[in-house]
């Protein structure tokens, strides 16, 4: 049962941020919310995680609010390449699944 | 380094017959997890194999579905009697320790049942 709540599809204009938002209201003190994408055809990538402090890497920064409940994804400077399906995943505090759901297909436009 | 592998990349194949698919992981890698993506859709959890210890099958969703990870490293997953249900890709990923952050995922293998 995925628990996070992620927009369909947005579009980002080439050299642009992209913003992906990701909520996860229901999400427990332990668990920590990851990033994935998808690009066409391939296998899914990691981006960044986190558990509730801002998290920077050369891929992506990722933000969650000071309730937990909600955390977006920024690419500072999307490129075409970036264009893929960004799933946000929290992990449960038990077991070892991740629930990937139907992710955010984001398009970056030249 | 070799990634996660996976055979075949395509499997066509009548309902009703078996498949047999094949993940490689990558070595050393003690965590094993297979995935099931039908068109469109996100990725389905099916079974996470780790060490010695019992795998998590929560995610299977019929009887018809069974995997095995021989040795701790090469795992094949099997799917008996094949509806056309069942036409999807099928992922598999590794990772280094069950608690580890990042898993490594193969290209998958696309299984059409006609």
């Amino acid at each position: 049962d995925a628990k996070t709540t992620q927009p369909t599809s947005m579009d980002c204009a080439e050299g642009r941020a992209a913003n992906l938002p990701c909520n996860h209201s229901t999400i427990s003190g332990n668990e920590y919310v990851y990033w994935y994408r998808q690009i066409h055809s391939q296998g899914p990538q990691y981006i960044i995680h986190g558990l509730k402090n801002n998290e920077t890497n050369e891929m992506a920064s990722l933000i969650i609010t000071e309730d937990r409940k909600s955390s977006t994804l920024i690419l500072p400077h999307a490129t075409l390449r970036d264009t893929a399906v960004y799933y946000c995943i929290v992990r449960p505090s038990t077991g070892n699944q991740f629930y990937f759901g139907t992710g955010t297909s984001l398009t970056v436009i030249p | 380094g070799a990634g996660v592998s996976q055979s075949p990349s395509n499997k066509v194949t009548e309902k009703g017959k078996d498949v047999e698919l094949r993940c490689d992981p990558i070595s050393g890698h003690t965590a094993l997890y297979w995935y099931r993506q039908s068109l469109g859709q996100g990725l389905e959890f099916l079974i996470y194999f780790q060490g010695n210890s019992a795998p998590d099958k929560s995610g299977l969703p019929s009887d018809r579905f069974s995997a095995e990870r021989t040795g701790g490293s090469v795992s094949t997953l099997t799917i008996q009697r094949t509806q056309q249900e069942d036409s999807a890709v099928y992922l598999c990923a590794s990772t280094p320790g069950w608690e580890y952050n990042e898993q490594f995922f193969g290209p998958g293998t696309r299984l059409t049942v006609l």
